[in-house]
């Protein structure tokens, strides 16, 4: 079965940092672009950023609100997926969802995990 | 960045009926579009990719038109389980990768 599993969410004051994991099976996990997404409490989704595979070598992008902050890694050997999230904000609360790319030319997000949450607050 | 914009936010439709879904792009995604639908409490789930193919699994009363800047998510007969927000995407032009704001569709 296919299937991503996020972990590390929790309570964290603003200017901490968190780091978030993302355990993937039932694929080729290193063939894929991976996308992180968030959706703030009563909002809607919102992309974070996303890692390439070993192919495009593991770039990266993030959105603007998150750059500079957040860092996405990946480790293929381990079939997982990291958020570090550091300087926090309030506005950064919200469920953190993994999501697999379904192909490398096209973009779209066809297996996501169940989401880990995270509040910022103090 | 592409601006996505669904209409209308909240749409009412009777179980059995049809209900259609708007989505439009700031500018041109050609057919780099996908379709989410999210259940209370629940992960996105992929409905629609390029536009107008469904996904594995979903149902043909799902289906999804247009290309350029408007798009349509159709649901032909309505199931209870089809209440939902449902949510548009664009991958023609990232990053950033951009959704549009939702649709709520609810029991009339």
């Amino acid at each position: 079965e296919v299937q991503l599993v996020e972990s590390g969410g929790g309570l964290v004051q603003p200017g901490g940092s968190l780091r978030l994991s993302c355990a993937a099976s039932g694929f080729t996990f290193s063939d894929h672009y991976m996308d992180w997404v968030r959706q703030a409490p009563g909002k809607g989704l919102e992309w974070v950023g996303l890692t390439r595979n070993k192919a495009n070598t593991y770039t990266t992008e993030y959105a603007a609100s998150v750059k500079g902050r957040f860092t996405i890694s990946r480790d293929d050997s381990k079939n997982s997926l990291y958020l570090q999230m550091n300087s926090l904000k309030t506005e950064d609360t919200a469920v953190y969802y993994c999501a697999r790319v379904g192909s490398s030319s096209s973009h779209y997000m066809d297996v996501w995990g169940k989401g880990t949450t995270v509040t910022v607050s103090s | 960045e592409i601006v996505m914009t669904q209409s209308p936010a909240t749409l009412s439709v009777s179980p059995g009926e049809r209900a259609t879904l708007s989505c439009r792009a700031s500018q041109s995604v050609s057919s780099n579009l996908a379709w989410y639908q999210q259940k209370p409490g629940q992960a996105p789930r992929l409905l629609i990719y390029g536009a107008s193919t469904r996904a594995t699994g979903i149902p043909a009363r799902f289906s999804g038109s247009g290309s350029g800047t408007e798009f349509t998510l159709t649901i032909s007969s309505l199931q209870s389980e089809d209440f939902a927000v449902y949510y548009c995407q664009q991958y023609d032009n990232w990053p950033p990768i951009t959704f549009g704001q939702g649709t709520r569709l609810e029991i009339k």
